[in-house]
């Protein structure tokens, strides 16, 4: 399967500051797919990243909140904007294995653990 | 949106016993549904998964079941050893992106 990397693995930072969090793959993947994992819960979908279009976003997450570039089939970022603590979490990045004949094998990356204080 | 109950939120087991997590699932165009593992502090792994052409699948101790029409599938894992306590994640997709249960904890006690 795909190899996965994601930057920063994890920070600290201020209120109402913004971190941008980035993930790097080893093949091309046509998609990649963002998730929160809140401490000691379950994983929940942000939004879809298709390259070479707009970000698809789940509800209750926005594009002003949690932008999202694709600018290649091997790379894309996710950014929390004016964070409060309430967006620490756990980020992750995902990738449908270019592998499978068909759709939906998803692999995760390492992580980005956020602390806001 | 599709909605995914998951049960028990925990589980102990005594190692050698088999284990049963159930998922219920409530959107019919959900067509994928895979399981995951995370170890603590870990990714989560993908264990097993079966779409919905299929009833059963098995990958040595472990093995999924699904029945569309109920809308539930569920993970069997026999013989279980220690090194198979973790959480334990189901979900369900349809063309892109998942939706997942709120977790199992299995404590596979020696």
């Amino acid at each position: 399967s795909a190899v996965i990397s994601q930057k920063p693995s994890r920070d600290i930072c201020q209120r109402g500051t913004s971190l941008t969090i980035q993930c790097q793959v080893d093949s091309q993947v046509t998609m990649m797919f963002w998730y929160r994992q809140q401490p000691g819960q379950s994983l929940t979908l942000i939004a879809t990243a298709n390259q070479g279009s707009e970000a698809t976003y789940e509800s209750g997450f926005v594009i002003d909140k949690f932008p999202i570039s694709r600018p290649n089939l091997t790379f894309s970022t996710l950014t929390v904007s004016n964070m409060s603590p309430e967006d620490s979490s756990i980020y992750l990045c995902s990738v449908e294995d270019p592998g499978t004949s068909s759709y939906n094998e998803q692999f995760f990356g390492p992580g980005t653990r956020l602390t806001v204080l | 949106g599709e909605n995914v109950e998951q049960h028990p939120s925990t589980l102990s087991v005594q190692e050698g016993d088999s284990a049963v997590i159930k998922c219920t699932y409530s959107d019919s165009a959900s067509n994928y549904f895979p399981w995951y593992k995370q170890e603590l502090g870990k990714r989560p792994q993908l264990i097993i998964d079966i779409r919905s052409n299929v009833g059963e699948k098995k990958d040595q101790r472990i093995a999924v079941t699904l029945n569309k029409t109920a809308k539930h599938f569920s993970l069997h894992i026999t013989e279980t050893q220690p090194e198979d306590s973790a959480v334990y994640f189901c979900a369900a997709g349809s063309l892109h992106g998942l939706n997942f249960g709120k977790g199992t904890s299995l404590l596979v006690t020696p």
